[in-house]
């Protein structure tokens, strides 16, 4: 079945410092990917999407590329702010329409 | 509006107890969803609605119902739950049920089974 599988956190980094979380997939045919960020006591909100082979998706100065031939979507951010400490979801939604997530890293950022 | 709101934020319930949870969205969407979330783990999906009809149910054990009465509304009607029940409780809304359409989560409900 469809599966997703985050680097295993928690990941710790100072203020500035660049970030990337890595996530890679196993699925049939060809998935829309997410990621999703889930600040302390809050629900998930959507950070970015990509539904095809090469897509870029980004907000808020992330980012993830749609890579088919490595099957990954590794987040990524230039400089981090303290504000970015949240839990991280790499999801997949393939043919199901069922959204199947990672186990999700948790990002500390130091000051 | 691009907004799913959830009440109550906190409840608090006994093992006798019935109560309900609810999720209301104005955003036209189609397709609503319930996930259980545990502390530290990725949501879990229980119960799906596509044009109000329930379209999947993840083997939920019937303590949990789930009630569309229209498209902008879900409820999860809880009764004789557990301890282990206590979790976080997301609604989400996507445009339609399929891979191309992102779901919107609110904040959730969170409930403690004593």
């Amino acid at each position: 079945g469809d599966s997703v599988t985050q680097m295993e956190g928690p990941v710790t980094l100072s203020e500035e410092a660049f970030l990337t979380i890595n996530c890679t997939y196993t699925a049939t045919g060809y998935p829309s990917l997410f990621w999703y960020v889930q600040y302390p006591g809050e629900g998930l909100q959507l950070l970015l999407k990509a539904t095809k082979a090469d897509d870029k998706g980004s907000n808020k100065g992330f980012e993830a590329t749609y890579r088919k031939e490595t099957t990954s979507f590794h987040l990524e951010k230039g400089s981090v702010q303290v504000s970015d400490s949240a839990v991280y979801f790499c999801a997949l939604s393939g043919h199901t329409g069922k959204l199947i997530f990672g186990q999700g890293t948790t990002l500390q950022v130091k000051p | 509006d691009t907004e799913v709101t959830q009440t109550p934020k906190h409840l608090v319930m006994g093992m006798t107890n019935k109560k309900s949870l609810k999720c209301e969205q104005h955003m036209g969407h189609r397709a609503m969803y319930w996930y259980k979330q545990k502390a530290k783990k990725p949501p879990e999906l229980m119960f799906v609605y596509s044009y109000e009809k329930l379209s999947i149910n993840e083997s939920v054990p019937s303590r949990f119902s789930p009630e569309c009465p229209n498209s902008s509304l879900l409820n999860l009607h809880l009764h004789a739950l557990q301890p282990e029940d206590s979790a976080l409780y997301l609604c989400a809304s996507s445009q339609e049920t399929g891979q191309y359409n992102e779901q919107f989560f609110g904040p959730g409900t969170r409930l403690t089974v004593l």
